[in-house]
């Protein structure tokens, strides 16, 4: 069975700082991944997604994920932090080769800019 | 094209009452899920939806319940209102099942 573990509910970050989102997952067959974000009072909203080919992927906003097979992880960065980008961020894994395949969400990270 | 809606926005029940949500995925969209985001417990999963059929089910109780109609929307119920019901629903579409998922804006439901 998968499972997402994102390390630390909260991550706070000064503006123009280098954000970093750990995310590691466990599949049993190669997993598709994802980073969702979601601003308050609103749904969640795709920010990239990892299926197959290159590792590093790149998304909206200036963010991007690297898949490392090795270290089982899909940790999301962004170079310079803008105060916009204060939410709440969530990773998933699905299983898209079982017969009874689910995405599964981590508890998410809430990121937090400061001036 | 249109994204997911649901509808109402908000809603206030009190304890006891049974309350019916509705979403409406993008346009050729066969999967609808459905999730429950609170404080204290994150995003949790429901259920899933693919051409009518219930194809995964999260780990809640039986007055939680969902149905989907033959031109994809979908419908959750809950019945016997708790004050733990307290939640933000979320309806997610995709194209096939545990694929990308395509939220909606979520219906706020206070319990008093």
């Amino acid at each position: 069975a998968q499972s997402v573990t994102q390390l630390g509910s909260h991550v706070s970050v000064s503006e123009g700082a280098l954000v970093l989102l750990r995310c590691n997952y466990s599949s049993s067959v190669p997993p598709y991944l994802f980073w969702y974000v979601q601003y308050p009072n609103q749904g969640l909203q795709l920010l990239l997604k990892y299926t197959t080919g290159a590792t590093l992927v790149k998304g909206i906003n200036g963010f991007e994920a690297e898949f490392k097979k090795s270290e089982t992880s899909f940790h999301l960065t962004k170079p310079s932090a803008h105060m916009s980008d204060a939410a709440e961020y969530f990773c998933a894994v699905s299983d898209r080769y079982s017969s009874a395949s689910k995405i599964i969400f981590g508890s998410g990270t809430r990121l937090s800019i400061r001036p | 094209k249109a994204g997911v809606t649901q509808t109402p926005r908000y809603l206030i029940k009190t304890r006891g009452q049974q309350v019916t949500l509705s979403c409406s995925p993008i346009s050729g969209h066969r999967s609808v899920s459905w999730y429950q985001q609170t404080p204290g417990q994150g995003l949790q999963f429901l259920f899933e939806y693919f051409s009518e059929t219930q194809r995964n089910k999260g780990n809640f109780p039986g007055r939680f319940s969902g149905r989907q109609f033959s031109n994809s929307r979908s419908e959750m119920n809950v019945s016997t209102l708790e004050l733990g019901d307290s939640a933000l629903y979320l309806c997610a579409s995709s194209l096939v099942v545990a694929g990308e998922q395509f939220f909606g804006p979520g219906t706020r439901l206070t319990v008093l």
